[in-house]
């Protein structure tokens, strides 16, 4: 069955510092990929997707590119912040689920930025 | 946007007791939610399917008599974790979308304490 696997945290990182999550994912067929975020005590918000191979995600400094030859989704941010720190899932859905929200998760990365 | 609320954010409770917790879409109406169920350092993983007047659907491997879903309006989806035990104690996230949305609002998540 489908599956995500991503980089385990936590994660600690001074202030602009560069950023990396690896993600990778097994699935049939073209999934949509998509990375979450979860700041503390809230639920967890889209940060970025996307819906085909070589798309690039992006947003608030976020990128990942679906890589369909690695199988990746790997999320980058050239300089994080204090208020990224956060758990960041990175996630599928693919065709034929039944319901086109129904995701695959990743275990989820922790992520400390420290000032 | 889109807001998914759920209640109660914490619960502790004693083994052989039943637990409800509620998933209420807050601006919009929500036909189907999603229950989703988080262990420590894992993945998200899907429980069931809720369907606002129907039956909900279930994954397998999820107790139906054990996780009672009732999704009695169309902004509110209720969990009810009949006669808890300490293997129950976990996070459990609901989401769900507006129509013709393709994006999932998740709740905050409510963490189950089972002594």
């Amino acid at each position: 069955g489908d599956s995500v696997t991503q980089m385990e945290g936590p994660v600690t990182l001074s202030e602009e510092a560069f950023l990396t999550i690896n993600c990778t994912y097994t699935a049939t067929g073209y999934p949509s990929l998509f990375w979450y975020v979860q700041y503390p005590g809230e639920g967890l918000q889209l940060l970025l997707k996307a819906t085909k191979a070589d798309d690039k995600g992006s947003n608030k400094g976020f990128e990942a590119t679906y890589r369909k030859e690695t199988t990746s989704f790997h999320l980058e941010k050239g300089s994080v912040q204090v208020s990224d720190s956060a758990v960041y899932f990175c996630a599928l859905n693919s065709p034929g689920m039944g319901s086109a929200r129904q995701l695959t998760f990743g275990s989820g990365t922790q992520l400390t930025v420290l000032p | 946007g889109a807001v998914v609320s759920q209640h109660p954010s914490r619960v502790i409770c004693k083994s052989g007791t039943s637990v409800k917790i509620e998933c209420r879409s807050l601006d919009f109406q929500a036909t189907t939610m999603f229950w989703y169920r988080q262990f420590p350092k894992k993945s998200l993983m899907l429980m069931a399917t809720s369907n606002e007047g129907s039956k909900a659907t279930y994954e397998q491997g999820v107790e139906k008599d054990k996780f009672l879903i009732n999704h009695a309006s169309l902004t509110l989806s209720t969990l009810t974790v009949t006669s808890a035990h300490p293997e129950d104690s976990s996070f459990y996230i609901c989401s769900a979308s507006p129509s013709g949305a393709n994006v999932l609002t998740f709740g905050a998540g409510s963490r189950l304490t089972v002594l």
